[in-house]
């Protein structure tokens, strides 16, 4: 069982359409981190949230600490948002991280 | 102020070897932590290093080893390389612990032969 859940898997948008991306865990964190993964490789930090709501831009992440659960939103989608999302985890106790297995996002001009 | 550096870009080595990677983080940055991913697993944590110290590591086998340095710079290091080894190396560097985010390099991607 993975610590970290994330859906969809593999996402198609049209471009401007609007995006969530789903992540739940069941550990007790002190922090979770979205994190967007370009062909190639690198690895860029979106958010860390341990409460609340923040949002970048076009960019919005949520997360609910009694549910176990977050959510990134995508606004006006674009193709250069097409990516690896990747959803993170620090664990409240001894501060190791754990990943899902990340959502391909493909947004069609 | 320049990103993490990673060296080098690409490995490749022959099962049995031994590796080392470093990992310059960004200037005043004290934490550094090593990932590896691979198609198959994804990302996973290997460890982290604080102020030369190792804070925690992940599930992966003694022949996974690290070190930092008084100036943050930090090595990783795998002994008797193994096909299953083949990966994207990456490592991130963070002000501190608990309530900074974390800076990501290029990577190093190593195929074990």
């Amino acid at each position: 069982k993975n610590e970290v859940e994330q859906s969809p898997q593999n996402l198609t948008a049209q471009e401007g359409e609007f995006i969530t991306i789903n992540c739940s865990y069941s550990v007790g964190i002190s922090a979770l981190h979205w994190l967007q993964q370009h062909p190639g490789g690198g690895i860029v930090s979106l958010f860390m949230l341990s409460s609340g709501k923040k949002k970048h831009g076009r960019l919005i992440a949520t997360i609910n600490i009694q549910e176990k659960h977050s959510s990134l939103h995508i606004t006006a989608s674009h193709p250069r948002d097409s990516a690896v999302y990747i959803c993170a985890v620090t664990l409240l106790a001894g501060n190791q991280f754990y990943f899902g297995t990340g959502t391909s996002l493909t947004v069609i001009p | 102020k320049a990103g993490v550096t990673q060296t080098p870009r690409y490995l490749i080595k022959t099962r049995g070897q031994q590796v080392t990677l470093s990992c310059s983080p960004i200037s005043g940055h004290r934490s550094v932590s090593w990932y590896q991913q691979t198609p198959g697993q994804g990302l996973q944590f290997l460890f982290e290093y604080f102020s030369e110290t190792q804070r925690n590591k992940g599930n992966f086998p003694g022949r996974f080893s690290g070190r930092q340095f008084s100036n943050s710079r930090s090595e990783m290091n795998v002994s008797t390389l193994e096909l299953g080894d083949s990966a994207l190396y990456l490592c991130a560097s963070r002000l501190d612990r608990v309530s900074s985010p974390l800076h990501f390099g290029n990577g190093t991607r190593l195929t074990v032969t």
